[in-house]
């Protein structure tokens, strides 16, 4: 099985500033999806952005890019000009594109944001 | 589109007594998807339907948990004979297979159970 790690179990960021979340995971497969979650406190988890393996170009939404190094198994989210709404729990998940759709999620990062 | 329903938002329950959840997934979505989260831990797959069929199962969905989806419109998950360690968020979620949308699961707020 796909094994997917999040190596910050925490992160902090002032507001309007920049931050990385890390992700790599671990895959034999060549063909795959990764997305990043967020959880805001007692709420459902929205989509924050997604990536095809086949795609080269590091996807972008908004405010939010990814840093995917497809041969180095990495897949980093890049918050820019952070707001206090960003505050959040985020996930990290694998697919694979041809062998089940269950998501395969990391233990997560808790992203604190401060004025 | 109201999005993605479940019931109870909250469930307590004593040991050894069975509980069900219900998950209303978006309309036209034929993907449905049951997950469990413990606190501290990203969320487990447990199972997935499409349309009426249960296409897989995770080993983690013992034999006190099922599943259905009759008619390929809601889901409902049970487990017989709690145990504690069944505590948790349990996530449900739905998909397309079809489209732009397609491969994008979209999540329910969950029904947290606590078993005393």
């Amino acid at each position: 099985a796909q094994t997917v790690t999040q190596s910050q179990p925490e992160m902090s960021v002032q507001e309007a500033e920049t931050v990385t979340l890390s992700c790599t995971y671990d895959t034999s497969e060549s063909d795959y999806y990764l997305f990043w979650y967020k959880q805001p406190p007692s709420r459902q988890m929205i989509l924050v952005i997604r990536q095809e393996a086949y795609k080269q170009q590091n996807a972008t939404e908004n405010r939010f890019s990814v840093n995917f190094q497809k041969a180095a198994k990495s897949f980093s989210l890049k918050i820019s000009d952070s707001q206090l709404g960003d505050a959040a729990m985020y996930f990290c998940a694998y697919r694979s594109s041809d062998s089940g759709y269950a998501l395969n999620f990391g233990k997560g990062t808790s992203l604190l944001v401060t004025p | 589109d109201t999005g993605v329903s479940q019931n109870p938002r909250h469930k307590i329950t004593k040991r050894g007594q069975n509980v069900t959840f219900r998950c209303d997934p978006i309309s036209e979505h034929n993907r449905l998807y049951w997950y469990r989260q413990t606190l501290g831990q990203g969320p487990e797959f447990l199972t997935y339907f499409q349309n009426e069929a249960q296409l897989e199962k995770s080993r983690l969905l013992s034999d006190r948990f099922s599943a259905e989806r009759p008619k390929g419109s809601f889901s409902t998950l049970e487990i017989q004979r709690t145990e504690q360690g069944d505590s948790a968020m349990y996530l449900c979620a739905s998909s397309l297979n079809q489209g732009i949308a397609k491969n994008i699961q979209y999540f329910g707020a969950g029904t947290r159970l606590s078993v005393l």
